[in-house]
């Protein structure tokens, strides 16, 4: 149980262009989906915060129009990597909390996508 | 200041030998402490997980909390060469139950 898919795995892009990934929790419901970056050998850093049915919190030094978040299912969370520029490139990863736990309750995390962008 | 600390590594051992990993933080409200083991390009995945301190015991590993020091460890003993991985430290507390994590160890155990 408590598996998140992320769609897809790897992806190659122009710069210029729009990338979308999926997140999907396949067992369970999650009203809360989370967004993380990771750069090599680096921590992970929270995005935003997706919340089913609302709009995303960002943290701080997050471009929220860069980075279109949309939470339009219990299941499905979807970040879309606007104008993409090399320096977007990076490890994305996000993680879901199932529905009706707390906040201080686990996040199941993602295999992540490897965005590249030339 | 990071909020949280952590040595990059990497670390080298050789198999069968105990494993000391740790992590330092500044923010007295983290409650929830946490170890992920991370392998090569994959999602984090959950090992421990201690709310205040104290100690707890899984296996191989044991996860340790001084919040007194701000200071928490997690040991691996009898280490295997499936161990190598990335070991990410995390914590949350206060109102955000937000996830902050550590930078990360690179471990190698070798055969």
């Amino acid at each position: 149980g408590a598996v998140v898919s992320q769609h897809p795995s790897r992806v190659i892009c122009k710069s210029g262009t729009s990338v979308k990934i999926e997140c999907r929790s396949l067992d369970f419901q999650a009203t809360t989906m989370f967004w993380y970056r990771q750069f090599p050998k680096q921590s992970l850093m929270l995005m935003a915060t997706s919340n089913e049915g609302s709009k995303a919190t960002y943290e701080q030094g997050v471009e929220k129009d860069k980075f279109l978040i949309n939470h339009a299912s219990l299941t499905l969370s979807t970040l879309t990597v606007t104008s993409a520029h090399p320096e977007d490139s990076s490890f994305y990863i996000c993680s879901a909390r199932e529905t009706g736990r707390s906040s201080y309750n686990e996040q199941f995390f993602g295999p992540g996508t490897r965005l590249t962008v030339l | 200041q990071k909020e949280v600390e952590q040595d990059p590594g990497p670390l080298s051992v050789p198999e069968g030998a105990i494993v000391s990993l740790n992590c330092t933080y500044s923010n007295s409200a983290f409650q929830y402490f946490m170890w992920y083991r991370q392998y090569s390009r994959k999602g984090p995945e959950l090992l421990m997980y201690t709310y205040s301190s104290g100690n707890k015991e899984d296996g191989r590993f044991t996860a340790q909390v001084d919040k007194s020091s701000k200071y928490i460890s997690l040991f691996i003993r009898d280490s295997q060469p499936s161990d190598s991985a990335t070991y990410l430290c995390a914590m949350k507390g206060g109102n955000t139950g937000k996830l902050i994590f550590g930078q990360g160890t690179t471990l190698q155990v070798k055969p």
